[in-house]
């Protein structure tokens, strides 16, 4: 069975300081792999997703991620975070007609 | 081209009663899935819908349940609510072309 593991409820981090996120995944077939943000009292926004091809995968307002398949491990980075990316976060595996999500982590930015 | 959209944002009913949600997808997806978010078991999947047929369901009891319609819109019921199912709902669409969901801004129930 597919899972997904964030490892950290909670990040606190100044603001412009660098951000990893962990995530780890279990699956015994080809994945594709997902991060999405979500701010308070709104949806699921799609940060970036790993299909195939090159393991280092550039999404939307600076966050990057990288695929190991070695560690099945699917990290988020910021090099520089900003207050507005206080938010949750959610790793994803996309199962049969479905997403598996980690369990989220709370990333707090601080001034 | 407009997102997706749930209604109502908003729900407060009483233990006992029953609720439905709405979802209409983008344009042109056929595919429409429901999510269950709580504080305590995060997001949770409840069943997912394709062309009006229900291709995969979650671990929820009976008293959850969906339908898709012929233009794609989707609604999810809940029956005889209880406590416990206080939670946002999300609705989610995607195309076989597109790999990722596309989520609405979800319904907040809320069971008194």
């Amino acid at each position: 069975a597919q899972s997904v593991t964030q490892l950290d409820s909670q990040v606190p981090v100044f603001e412009e300081a660098p951000v990893e996120l962990r995530c780890n995944y279990s699956s015994s077939v080809s994945v594709y792999l997902f991060w999405y943000v979500q701010y308070p009292n709104q949806g699921l926004q799609l940060l970036l997703k790993y299909l195939s091809g090159s393991t280092l995968v550039k999404g939307i307002n600076g966050f990057e991620a990288e695929f190991n398949k070695s560690q099945t491990s699917f990290h988020l980075r910021k090099p520089s975070v900003h207050i507005s990316d206080t938010a949750e976060y959610f790793c994803a595996v996309r199962g049969t007609y479905k997403y598996i999500f980690g369990t989220g982590t709370r990333l707090k930015v601080l001034a | 081209k407009a997102g997706v959209t749930q209604t109502p944002r908003y729900l407060i009913k009483t233990r006992g009663q029953q609720v439905t949600l709405s979802c209409s997808p983008i344009s042109g997806h056929r595919s429409v899935s429901w999510y269950q978010q709580t504080p305590g078991q995060g997001l949770q999947f409840l069943f997912e819908y394709f062309s009006e047929t229900q291709r995969n369901k979650g671990n929820f009891p009976g008293r959850f349940s969906g339908r898709q319609f012929s233009n794609s819109r989707s609604e999810m019921n809940v029956s005889t609510l209880e406590l416990g199912d206080s939670a946002l709902y999300l609705c989610a669409s995607s195309s076989p072309v597109n790999t990722e969901a596309f989520f609405g801004q979800g319904t907040r129930l809320t069971v008194v």
